[in-house]
């Protein structure tokens, strides 16, 4: 099946820093990714929608000026935590939707960040 | 925001007893999907329903999508203790489910 990777499965940055997650897919091109944030113990919530050579799409609450997507291919898509604080500290999940096998989503592996 | 309503949200079971998780909503999609996710590792695709009153099979697992296409269930027989994870349904909005947490025990 499709694979997506994620880069770094973890990361620990100081306060104030920023950090990029990637997201690839691996074996298809995917022009739309999406980025999730999870807390322990609860569902996926859909940060934004990452679109291939164009502006993301965020949801409702999520700050674009805090929480930086870029696609530039159509194997990479990144977030960029920038001014990371405690309360960033989360695991976030990536996933690109295949077109090619009736627009399934397939999910990376997630990326856990603390913020000390 | 489209909800997507999941219950039970715990459920702690023995080995081998039969158990169901619903996903509920009021609105009516094209497609849902339900996945499996362990601590610390992304979601795994288990299935996708598309038809109303479809019913799927994978193993143990049967999914079935309700007939308006607003709900879907999925009923475990003989649990296993590597069935313990999170269960959660997604539709075709991009929402995902408030999820299951399901642990067996042996």
């Amino acid at each position: 099946g499709a694979v997506v990777s994620q880069h770094p499965s973890r990361v620990i940055c100081k306060s104030g820093t920023s950090v990029k997650i990637e997201c690839r897919s691996l074996d298809f091109q995917a022009t739309t990714m999406f980025w999730y944030r999870q807390f322990p113990k609860q569902s996926l919530m859909l940060m934004a929608t990452s679109n291939e050579g164009s502006k993301a799409t965020y949801e409702q609450g999520v700050e674009k000026d805090k929480f930086l997507i870029n696609h530039a291919s159509l194997t990479l898509s990144t977030l960029t935590v920038t001014s990371a604080h405690p309360e960033d500290s989360s695991f976030y999940i990536c996933s690109a939707r295949f077109e090619g096998g009736g627009n399934t989503i397939y999910f990376g592996e997630g990326s856990w960040l603390t913020v000390v | 925001t489209q909800l997507l309503e999941q219950s039970p949200q715990f459920l702690s079971i023995q080995e081998g007893e039969n158990l169901t998780v619903y996903c509920n909503s009021s609105s009516v999609f094209s497609s849902l999907q339900w996945y499996r996710q362990e601590p610390g590792e992304g979601p795994v695709l288990l299935v996708t329903v598309v038809t109303g009153g479809e019913v799927k099979k994978l193993k143990r697992l049967t999914f079935q999508f309700g007939d308006a296409r607003k709900d879907s269930s999925l009923h475990i027989t003989a649990a296993q203790t590597g069935d313990t994870g999170l269960y959660l349904c997604r539709a075709d909005k991009l929402i995902f489910g408030t999820g299951t947490r399901l642990q067996v025990f042996p």
